[in-house]
């Protein structure tokens, strides 16, 4: 029944590795995202996919490379992690692209680098 | 660069009191939305405003959009301990994009 899940929830690794998040919404959205929540709790945009199509892409490092292999699925992976890359990480899903889309967020995966 | 500056950053009150929190930006939004963020969990949609002046109920939570819609606020009357959480203001202004605000962590004590 959950909506956008996301796995894993905690994700505890070395500086230098490789590590992938995946997410996936069974609302049927053609619109998924990745938001990065630092400590202060602000919430950035990374990537916006609409039907398997990059349409937002911000300022994130290379190291950051978003996966769409289908509509309901938006996977992220990250190679070389650093300290800095320690934060929650939230995927979302909405309707449409535009502004007053409701977006349905998942329960986020905390990724600790150590 | 667009921003959404909320205030407070943190406030803390006993249950019953009432309170509001705001959202400016110097950005005109063509909407704006609030979400609510319990611990561990993600941001969860409470409303969205699109007109110039709208005021928006929801049980014991009024939210207003500003004349011009660069602004809102949100008021809840007789907090009560399940309104604790993040509270985040979110606005579009065209294209893809939503801007978050930092939010406004509020804690309700019983």
């Amino acid at each position: 029944d959950t909506a956008v899940s996301q796995t894993p929830k905690y994700l505890v690794t070395q500086m230098g590795n490789d590590k992938s998040i995946k997410c996936e919404q069974n609302l049927g959205h053609d619109t998924m995202y990745w938001y990065k929540q630092d400590s202060k709790k602000f919430l950035k945009i990374m990537f916006s996919y609409n039907n398997k199509e990059l349409i937002i892409n911000e300022t994130v490092p290379n190291r950051f490379s978003p996966k769409s292999p289908d509509k309901a699925h938006l996977n992220l992976h990250i190679n070389s992690l650093e300290l800095g890359d320690s934060a929650v990480y939230f995927c979302a899903s909405s309707l449409g692209t535009g502004g007053g889309n409701e977006q349905f967020f998942g329960p986020g995966t905390r990724l600790t680098v150590l | 660069t667009q921003l959404l500056e909320q205030s407070p950053q943190f406030l803390s009150i006993q249950e019953g009191e009432n309170l509001t929190v705001y959202c400016n930006s110097s950005s005109v939004f063509s909407s704006l939305q609030w979400y609510r963020q319990e611990p561990g969990e993600g941001p969860v949609l409470l409303v969205t405003v699109v007109t110039g002046g709208e005021v928006k109920k929801l049980k014991r939570l009024t939210f207003q959009f500003g004349d011009a819609r660069k602004d809102s606020s949100l008021h809840i009357t007789a907090a009560q301990p399940g309104d604790t959480g993040l509270y985040l203001c979110a606005g579009y202004t065209g294209g893809f994009k939503t801007i978050f605000g930092a939010g406004t962590r509020l804690f309700v004590k019983a």
